[in-house]
């Protein structure tokens, strides 16, 4: 099976602006987890969705936000950029159906300038 | 809310010496606890996961022990080897409605030959 896959690889934006990653699920996972990684601050959960639906989702202003589509892949988006945005964002998938191994993508790296 | 605390920060040992990572969560729904290791500019891949109804699991040189009373958990490596060397997370998994997985900071292991 191919792995999970996320696009863009790099990012480079100015603050304000917004921004969409997107991510690409091991296939017939339904469940997709974002994760912001800053050095030293491990990996902070943004959210989950299942079927299209958010399931869960940390303690991020609302400016970060995520859909789901009917093929199971996912998009995250950050709207007005601020410089503490700067990080990896990795996207894992999973089955879903019970808790277990999550496959992580290569990741995003963002810098906001 | 759910926190999860990883010590130490860094460690480092001798080949063939064993290494001791600890982690404490804070939600006590939690139940399942996954570890991961990320290697430099590569994605986290599990390597081992103990579930909350199991006190310790075992695979080759890496065991996991689970205190759910206390709420600890911790991972051991025995005889470790200079490619052991790389950046391990823990985690604590609440499986309500969803799945959220909280990571701890990480610890920076360096394995000295």
């Amino acid at each position: 099976k191919a792995g999970v896959t996320q696009t863009p690889r790099y990012l480079i934006k100015t603050r304000g602006q917004q921004v969409t990653l997107s991510c690409s699920p091991i296939s017939g996972h339904r469940s997709v987890s974002w994760y912001q990684q800053t050095p030293g601050q491990g990996l902070q959960f943004l959210f989950e969705y299942f079927s299209e639906t958010q399931r869960n989702k940390g303690n991020f202003p609302g400016r970060f936000s995520g859909r789901q589509f009917s093929n199971s892949r996912s998009e995250m988006n950050v709207s007005t950029l601020e410089l503490g945005d700067s990080a990896l964002y990795l996207c894992a998938s999973s089955s879903g159906t019970i808790s277990g191994e999550q496959f992580f993508g290569p990741g995003t790296r963002l810098t906001v300038l | 809310g759910e926190n999860v605390e990883q010590h130490p920060s860094t460690l480092s040992v001798q080949e063939g010496d064993s290494a001791v990572i600890k982690c404490t969560y804070s939600d006590s729904a939690s139940n399942y606890f996954p570890w991961y290791k990320q290697e430099l500019g590569k994605r986290p891949q599990l390597i081992i996961d103990i579930r909350s109804n199991v006190g310790e699991k075992k695979d080759q040189r890496i065991a996991v022990t689970l205190n759910k009373t206390a709420k600890h958990f911790s991972l051991h490596i025995t005889e470790t080897q200079p490619e052991d060397s790389a950046v391990y997370f823990c985690a604590a998994s609440i499986s309500t409605g969803g799945f959220k997985t909280i990571f701890g900071a990480g610890t920076r292991l360096f394995v000295k030959a």
